[in-house]
This record gives structure tokens, C-alpha cells and sequence, in this order.
């Protein structure tokens, strides 16, 4: 099973609120990424590194933030949540930038904000 | 533009029996094709990838998928179907030839096995 791991795991907020979400892994993978998951829908990429100091914009626009300042550390913030960005958030990671390598994921973020 | 599909939203098989999750997808270069399973409360797991070479490949759990090149096809199958087979199964493509490094998803199918 993969070293990856999401915190926390359900989070019920109200409308305005600065949230992050927490992505760590110990594999020393170079490479992580952020999802968006609807349910019953597919996942759609919202951010990714490539490494530390290094962020890139995914497909589908988000109003939420990332950093990476370390290798095992990837949070995605939310400085002002609204209903419209209930979903389930699965951030993963991949060992090297080679196209071929596949991504292992952490168990999701579902986010409810009322 | 990359694009996966998968057919049918819910598979239900009989334990024993052989599955089969479809998945076509179109990409502009070369396809790097994955299928990944999404258990309740869990994360995806990797099941499978085809990058190069034989069309037959084999991943975990018993699983297999076949590449076809001229149907732009990448089913997932495997010979006889478990209850603990039953989960959410996602088929994902990323073009190997350009730099991109997104790796497109499909919906996903929900395959259940009847006991």
C-alpha cells in the first residue's frame, strides 16, 4: 500500500472560511498532484509539482493554492471556501517526471462547505 | 486533446465468471494507458499500465487489459470475477509523445460481482 497520506479525511465548513488540506508522502516522490473527484464523475487535475519550489496550474481552473517547500509535502488551501467547492479532493504522487510512471493516491479529502 | 471513455457507468457479473471494463481513449502521439480501483473510503490504486510493447498486460489482483492500437481500445479483464472485485474502476491516458504530464481520466465504472 502506498505511503501517501491525506488529512483530514471529512470536513464540514461554513462559507468563508480559509481551509487546507494537508498531503504528505514518504516515498521521496518528485512529482505531486491535486484532484477534483464529483461523485459518480471523473477526476480532473487541479494542480501539480514537479518538485520543491515548483507548482503548475492543472485543467480544470480552482480558486485554491498550493505550495511545495518540501519534497513529502504538498497542501492545497482554500482562503475563502463557498459551496460551490464541495467535493472530494485526492492528491497523489509519482516517482520520477517520466510520463510512464504511475501515480499512487492518498484516501481523499471530502469537503462540504455550507 | 486526450480523451478517455468508459461505456458503461455499472457492470455486474456473477462470481466465477469471466469481466470485462471497457475503455476506448484518443490521444494525438503515443498512449500511456493506466487503469486504476477506487475502493470505499480508499484511494486509487494502481492496477495496470501499457507504455510499450506486448499488447497482453498483466497487473495486480488477477487483472489484465489487452491494447488495440486500431480500435483505440484498452479493456480491462480478468478470467474469473471475485465479490471483493466489486469497486469503482477507472481507466486514465496520457499522451507519451508531447511533454504533457496530465493524466486524463475517464467517469469511472462501478463494477459489482454477484455472489
Amino acid at each position: 500500500e502506498a505511503d501517501i497520506y491525506q488529512t483530514p479525511r471529512y470536513l464540514v465548513i461554513g462559507t468563508g472560511k480559509k481551509i487546507t488540506l494537508e498531503c504528505s508522502q514518504t516515498m521521496g516522490h518528485d512529482k505531486m498532484y491535486w484532484y477534483q473527484q464529483d461523485p459518480g464523475m471523473e477526476l480532473h487535475l487541479i494542480h501539480y509539482s514537479y518538485g520543491v519550489n515548483s507548482t503548475e496550474k492543472g485543467d480544470l481552473s480552482s480558486e485554491s493554492t498550493v505550495s511545495r517547500i518540501r519534497t513529502e509535502h504538498f497542501p492545497l488551501t482554500l482562503e475563502s471556501a463557498r459551496p460551490s467547492h464541495t467535493s472530494q479532493y485526492l492528491c497523489a504522487s509519482s516517482e520520477g517526471l517520466a510520463r510512464r510512471d504511475e501515480q499512487f493516491f492518498g484516501p481523499g479529502t471530502r469537503l462540504t462547505v455550507l | 486533446a486526450q480523451s478517455v471513455a468508459q461505456p458503461e457507468d455499472q457492470v455486474n457479473v456473477a462470481e466465477g465468471n469471466p469481466l470485462t471494463v471497457k475503455c476506448t481513449y484518443s490521444v494525438s502521439g503515443n498512449p500511456y494507458l493506466f487503469w486504476y480501483v477506487q475502493y470505499p473510503n480508499r484511494g486509487l490504486q494502481f492496477l495496470l499500465k501499457y507504455i510499450t510493447g506486448d499488447n497482453l498486460v498483466k497487473g495486480s489482483y488477477g487483472f489484465e487489459a489487452e491494447f488495440n492500437k486500431s480500435q483505440t481500445s484498452f479493456h480491462l479483464k480478468k478470467p474469473s470475477a471475485l465479490v471483493s472485485d466489486s469497486a469503482l474502476y477507472f481507466c486514465a491516458v496520457r499522451d507519451g509523445s508531447t511533454g504533457a504530464n496530465n493524466l486524463f481520466f475517464g467517469t469511472g465504472t462501478r463494477l459489482t460481482v454477484i455472489p
